[in-house]
């Protein structure tokens, strides 16, 4: 079975300053790798995707994730962070195309002026 | 193209009492997939059909919870008797099912249960 882990519920930052989320998976066979983002009251919205082509993914608004096998993480990051990116963040793992995907937690990203 | 289409968006009930959820995918979109998504978690999955027929539905509660795809495109989700636990958002996503592709999501429907 597969599971995901967020580190931090609760990530704040500076407007302008690099956005760092942590995702690591656990997969008993290779993973799909997905970053969704949830802004208040609506639904989730796909950032990104790693389906095992390249592991540096790029995603929309800016954001990309790198697939790091041997730490078997997927941490999504931007390197200057907006107002407007404010909103919940959600790592998902699925292990085939038809596959539910499985999420974690989710980490609540706070911008700070 | 359309989204997936959620109704409605909210709803109070009291407990024991008896709510359903209706869902449009997008057009063309095989698979459906019904997320419960408690507050302050990650969503989780309920039932996954595949056209009309059901893929995975081993976290649904069956006691209480129901979902039927009889054409395979609107889905329903019915919870009877309610309880107040299942105060969440109840999410919608289709995707189209053949290969690795994205789920979309509807803007879910927040119940809350007094």
């Amino acid at each position: 079975a597969q599971s995901v882990t967020q580190l931090g519920s609760h990530v704040s930052v500076s407007e302008g300053a690099l956005v760092l989320l942590r995702c690591n998976y656990s997969s008993s066979v290779p993973p799909y790798l997905f970053w969704y983002v949830q802004y208040p009251n609506q639904g989730l919205q796909l950032l990104l995707k790693y389906t095992s082509a390249a592991t540096l993914v790029k995603g929309i608004n800016g954001f990309e994730a790198e697939f790091k096998k041997s730490e078997t993480s997927f941490h999504l990051t931007k390197p200057s962070a907006h107002m407007s990116d404010a909103a919940e963040y959600f790592c998902a793992v699925s292990t085939s195309g038809n596959t539910p995907l499985v999420f974690g937690k989710g980490t609540r990203l706070s911008v700070i002026a | 193209e359309a989204g997936v289409a959620q109704s409605p968006r909210y709803k109070i009930i009291e407990k024991r009492q008896s709510v359903a959820f209706w869902c449009n995918p997008i057009s063309g979109h095989a698979t459906l997939y019904w997320y419960q998504q408690i507050l302050g978690q990650g969503p989780k999955l309920l039932i996954q059909f595949q056209n009309n027929g059901v893929v995975d539905d081993s976290q649904l509660p069956k006691d209480r919870f129901s979902a039927e795809r009889l054409k395979g495109v609107d889905s329903t989700l019915k919870i009877q008797p309610a309880k107040l636990e299942d105060s969440a958002v109840y999410l919608c996503a289709s995707s189209l099912g053949d290969r690795i592709t994205e789920a979309f999501f509807g803007q879910g429907t927040r119940l809350t249960v007094v």
